[in-house]
């Protein structure tokens, strides 16, 4: 079965540091999307990503972060100038239609901003 | 607002005990509603979802407008049930998931 998959499952960096997590959404998919989770929180949706640009972002997607699909297969997520409360569990996840029928998730990677 | 529930943080049931997860949401149009597991150190995945009206691992879950619930129930609940649960919208006029808190169930031998 197709997957979701992001690198790195884990990252430590510096606060201030820039920080780009990486996913390969299915391949026939449309549509994708960051959420993340802090530690002992809900999962939150950040950003949605559809026809090469942003199609909705919560108020947590300020100006430090920005999403790219560079090459077709890769979707970007770049964390400009991290801060502590960045620290949390990214998940990209992917659909084919929006329907929320068909949103599959990434297993996650582990920001932690010391 | 746009809003999901899940009032217990955790739920500990002994092993053929029957479970029932609760949530409850928030929603001023046709919700689509979905029920998502997190086993450790895996993916979320996705349980059940409202439309299909189907049973996977033995779960079902109702869709109860009137009570804006959307209630995850098994019958037995087994060991390898424990994990994270979370429910979640889904919006039609916005293309994004909005989840509850999450539910940890622990199935005790």
């Amino acid at each position: 079965e197709p997957e979701v998959t992001q690198t790195p499952s884990h990252q430590v960096t510096q606060m201030g540091q820039e920080v780009i997590l990486r996913c390969v959404p299915i391949s026939n998919h449309l549509y994708f999307y960051w959420y993340r989770q802090i530690l002992g929180q809900k999962v939150e949706f950040l950003v949605s990503f559809y026809n090469n640009e942003i199609s909705e972002k919560s108020e947590i997607f300020d100006d430090q972060f920005s999403v790219e699909r560079p090459d077709g297969s890769n979707f970007t997520l770049k964390i400009r100038s991290t801060k502590l409360e960045d620290s949390a569990m990214y998940f990209c996840a992917s659909a084919v239609d929006r329907t929320g029928n068909t949103i599959y998730f990434g297993e996650g990677s582990w920001l932690t901003v010391v | 607002a746009q809003r999901v529930t899940q009032p217990e943080k955790l739920l500990s049931v002994f092993k053929g005990a029957p479970v029932e997860l609760k949530c409850n949401y928030s929603y001023s149009g046709s919700p689509e509603l979905f029920w998502y597991v997190q086993y450790s150190r895996q993916r979320l995945q996705l349980l059940l979802r409202h439309i299909s009206r189907e049973s996977i691992k033995g779960f079902t879950a109702d869709l109860n407008k009137g009570e804006t619930s959307f209630h995850l129930k098994k019958p037995f609940a087994q060991e390898e049930d424990s994990a994270m649960y979370y429910c979640a919208l889904h919006g039609g006029a916005t293309n994004k998931l909005i989840f509850g808190t999450g539910t940890l169930l622990a199935v005790q031998p």
